[in-house]
Order: structure tokens, then sequence, then C-alpha cells
């Protein structure tokens, strides 16, 4: 079993429209969760990070965990052309400040 | 601040060649972390220092591939022989330990190997 899974798309949604990225994991003693941005030929670059259950939101971005379902998801509100990457979801585990990554999921937004 | 720097950005090499990589953290993050990343997967950790300890290695294929972390700062990744299985980005990575602790990537290294 993966530590952390995601499923690989392709998502895609037309421009202004929600997009919802979901992920789990199997470690039920993580404690932090992440989410990176990589387009294509570039690095991951992270845009959210949650620690608690509930919501956290950042501009168009907004972060949900459920530590109970293990379970963590992100939404974009207004999807722009420019937000179509993979989105990676990462798990820090308990242990050594060890980051799992899932394997990502790619969002297309249409004009 | 300044970020992970890694160079080279692109290297292409013939199988059973030798390459290196290096990386240098954000200043003061005491862990550094490489990563495999093939295309159209999620990064892999090869290796991770604490400082210039090894703290996982599990999945660095030791046979070809070594790694260190001299001085606890700036850090070289080898291969050698290459093979073509090897071809992918090699992502440096570094973060502070701490409570809230978050990880940054470098701008890879992508290999490709003939």
């Amino acid at each position: 079993q993966k530590e952390v899974e995601q499923n690989s798309g392709p998502l895609s949604v037309p421009e202004g429209a929600i997009a919802s990225l979901n992920c789990t994991y199997s470690d039920r003693g993580s404690q932090s969760f992440f989410w990176y941005r990589q387009y294509s030929g570039k690095s991951p670059e992270l845009i959210m990070f949650i620690y608690s259950n509930g919501d956290k939101e950042d501009g168009r971005f907004t972060a949900q965990l459920n530590k109970a379902s293990q379970y963590v998801s992100l939404l974009i509100r207004d999807s722009q052309p420019s937000d179509s990457a993979t989105y990676l979801c990462a798990v820090r585990g308990r242990n050594f400040n060890k980051f799992y990554f899932g394997s990502g999921t790619k969002l297309n937004v249409k004009p | 601040e300044a970020g992970v720097a890694q160079s080279p950005r692109y290297k292409i090499i013939e199988k059973r060649q030798s390459v290196a990589f290096w990386c240098n953290p954000i200043s003061g993050h005491a862990t550094l972390y490489w990563y495999q990343q093939i295309l159209g997967q999620g990064p892999k950790l090869l290796i991770q220092f604490q400082n210039n300890g090894v703290v996982d290695d599990s999945q660095l294929p030791k046979d070809r591939f070594s790694a260190e972390r001299l001085k606890g700062v700036d850090s070289t990744l080898k291969i050698q022989p290459a093979k073509l299985e090897d071809s992918a980005v090699y992502l440096c990575a570094s973060s502070s330990p701490g409570l809230n602790e978050k990880l940054f990537f470098g701008s890879g290294t992508q290999l490709s190997v003939l």
C-alpha cells in the first residue's frame, strides 16, 4: 500500500469553475499535509499546507483535512488556465521528518 | 532569502558514464533530501541527510549511486555507471526541522541517459 494516493487524472474543468483535488494517506500518525503545484518541466512549488482538521483558505485555494478519514483535499475556486499543472499531495510522517508524495493529479483548466 | 540551488540544469550522458549533481540548500536548513522524479510519477526519496549524517538511504541504489554532504551544507549526488532507467529529474530539497517543517525544492537536474 502506498503511503499517499492520488487520482492521476487528468481532471478537466472549465475556466471559472471549482477544481477539487483529493488525496488519501495510510499513516494515521502523519503530522502535516502539503499541496505542491508542478508545471511541466519545473520543480514542485509549495502552495498550501495544513496541520489540523478543518479548512484553511488562502486566496482562491482551500485545503481541507479530515484526519479521521485520512483524507486531504485542495479546492481551487475560479479556476484559471494558468492553474493547469500537476498537483502533488505530500504528507509528513511521524518519524525523522520524512515527506511522502503522491503521484500527482494533472489538472487541465479549459478557457 | 535564496532558495535551494542546484546544478547543472540539464545533463545528457551515455549509459555506463558517470555524472554528478550539486545542491546547496536554503541557509540554515539542516535537512537535505535528494529525490528522483520519473516522468508522470511523484518524487521518490533517494537519500535524506540531517546535517552531515544520513537519516534514510533505503531507496538509494548503492551499487551505482552515492551521495555526500560534507560539512553539513552542500551536497553531491553521483551516479556511476549510469543506466537508461536513470533518466529522470533529480530534485534536491531542504527543510528546517520543527513542528511546522516545510519542504522546499530546487529547480532540479534533468538527466537523459542515452
